[in-house]
C-alpha cells in the first residue's frame, strides 16, 4: 500500500510559469514533509520540507504547503528556471527521522523554453 | 566537505556472487538508510540504522544484509544477488530532526 502518493509521473511546463507538484498521503502519523530533486546520475538533494504544525513553508523561489485534513501537499516554484527541470520526490517522516523516509515514485518537471 | 560516500557507482556482476556496496559518512550523523530506485516504483527503503549496531528492516528487504559497527560506514551486502536486484542504490544519513544527504548512487546489474 502507498503511503505516500505522486499522481502526476510527468509535468510540462513554460518557463517563467509557476510550477505546481502534488503529493498526497495516507498515514496520519506522518508529522514532517520534504521535497527532494533529482537530476540523472545525483543523488536526491534536499529542497524544502514542512512540519505538520505549519501550513506554509517558503525558501526563494520554493513554497509548500500543507492541507492536513486533506492529507495533501504541494510545492510551487515561481518563476520555473530550464535547471528546474529534474525528478521531484515527495517524502514523508515519523517523529525525528530515525526509521528513514518515505518516498512517493516522483514526477518529472520539464520547463520548456 | 560533508558527504556521503558511496562504492563502487557501478558494478556489474553475476548471480550468486556476494557483494557489498559500501556507504561512509563523515557528517557524524546518527540515522542511515538504504534505498532502491527502479523504474515507476520511486525510492523504496531498504534497510535502516538508528544507531550503531541498531539495523531494521524498511520496505524491501529480502535478499540484503546491513551492519552497522561504526557510526560513519553502513555497508548493504547482497549475499546471493539475482537479477531482480538489479538497480540504483542510495544511501542516506541524517541527524536527528534534519533531512537526510544522499550518496551519489551505486547501479547495480546482476546477470
Amino acid at each position: 500500500d502507498q503511503q505516500v502518493k505522486q499522481n502526476s509521473p510527468s509535468l510540462s511546463v513554460q518557463e517563467g510559469r509557476i510550477s505546481i507538484l502534488n503529493c498526497d498521503y495516507t498515514n496520519s502519523m506522518f508529522d514532517y514533509f520534504l521535497w527532494y530533486k533529482k537530476y540523472p546520475a545525483e543523488g536526491p538533494t534536499f529542497l524544502i520540507s514542512i512540519s505538520s504544525i505549519k501550513d506554509k513553508n517558503e525558501d526563494g523561489r520554493f513554497t509548500v504547503f500543507l492541507n492536513k485534513s486533506a492529507k495533501h501537499l504541494s510545492l510551487h516554484i515561481v518563476p520555473s528556471q530550464p535547471g528546474d527541470s529534474a525528478v521531484y520526490f515527495c517524502a514523508a517522516r515519523v517523529g525525528g527521522g530515525a526509521d528513514g523516509l518515505t518516498f512517493g515514485k516522483g514526477t518529472h518537471l520539464i520547463i520548456q523554453p | 566537505e560533508a558527504q556521503v560516500t558511496q562504492n563502487p557507482r557501478y558494478l556489474i556482476t553475476v548471480t550468486g556472487k556476494k557483494l557489498t556496496v559500501t556507504c561512509s559518512q563523515n557528517m557524524n550523523h546518527e540515522y542511515m538508510s538504504w534505498y532502491r530506485q527502479d523504474p515507476g516504483l520511486g525510492l523504496r527503503q531498504i534497510y535502516y540504522s538508528m544507531n550503531v549496531e541498531v539495523t531494521d528492516k524498511g520496505d524491501v528487504p529480502e535478499g540484503y544484509k546491513v551492519s552497522r559497527k561504526e557510526k560513519r560506514n553502513f555497508p548493504l551486502i547482497l549475499e546471493s544477488p539475482s537479477p531482480n536486484q538489479t538497480s540504483l542504490y542510495f544511501c542516506a544519513s541524517s541527524p536527528r530532526d534534519r533531512s537526510y544527504t544522499f550518496g551519489s548512487g551505486t547501479r547495480l546489474t546482476v546477470v
